[in-house]
């Protein structure tokens, strides 16, 4: 069935800088890549989306990169903010039902 | 805020009970999607309903159904409960042709005793 890794499991960033977190999926009909924040004890919310006829997509500090024949996403999180620190995922879908990777914890010292 | 509402908040069983949780999706959308996320795992895809019918099913046991009712709430409910049944139970509710976008509700936590 469909899988996807993600990574770094941890990451820790200075504010102001860049954060990247990286996913890999396994099935090629995967159309639609969703990245969602969790922040503690909360609902994961919906931060930005890319389908696969579209390589890049911003949305102000945040930007998410599709290469579909390496089936390779990726979140770009730039001049990163304390407020920022969440667990972060990435899934991967092809009908509604979404498979997850297994988050990224970031953290952004002031 | 997505609209997405659930109750209880919280819930603790004891194994071998039986447990129903309760999603009430946002205004419009007529697709109910369940995820049980472990501590510390991401969301696992249950199962969906969509015309209060079963609409995909990951690798659950059958002692997890769910039920969807015509004003698109919906039940989840776990039979003969395990330890390892405790976990956050996610509804997302989504809009059937609106490109898979899903809005999560805040979640029941359940614990197993």
């Amino acid at each position: 069935g469909e899988n996807v890794e993600q990574h770094p499991s941890t990451l820790s960033v200075q504010e102001g800088d860049s954060a990247v977190i990286k996913c890999t999926y396994s099935d090629s009909a995967s159309n639609y890549f969703p990245w969602y924040k969790q922040e503690l004890g909360k609902r994961p919310q919906l931060i930005i989306d890319i389908r696969s006829n579209v390589g890049e997509k911003k949305d102000q500090r945040i930007a998410v990169t599709l290469n579909k024949t390496a089936k390779h996403f990726s979140l770009h999180i730039t001049e990163t903010q304390p407020e920022d620190s969440a667990v972060y995922f990435c899934a991967a879908s092809k009908t509604d039902k979404l498979i997850f990777g297994t988050g990224t914890r970031l953290q952004v010292f002031p | 805020e997505t609209g997405v509402t659930q109750s209880p908040t919280h819930l603790i069983k004891t194994r071998g009970q039986q447990v129903t949780l309760r999603c009430s999706s946002q205004s419009g959308h007529n697709t109910v999607s369940w995820y049980q996320q472990a501590l510390g795992q991401g969301p696992q895809f249950i199962f969906q309903y969509y015309r209060e019918e079963e609409n995909g099913r990951g690798n659950f046991p059958p002692r997890f159904s769910g039920l969807q009712f015509p004003n698109y709430s919906s039940e989840l409910n776990v039979n003969a409960l395990e330890l390892d049944d405790s976990a956050l139970y996610l509804c997302a509710s989504s809009l059937v042709g609106k490109s898979y976008e899903q809005y999560f509700g805040p979640g029941t936590r359940l614990t197993v005793t």
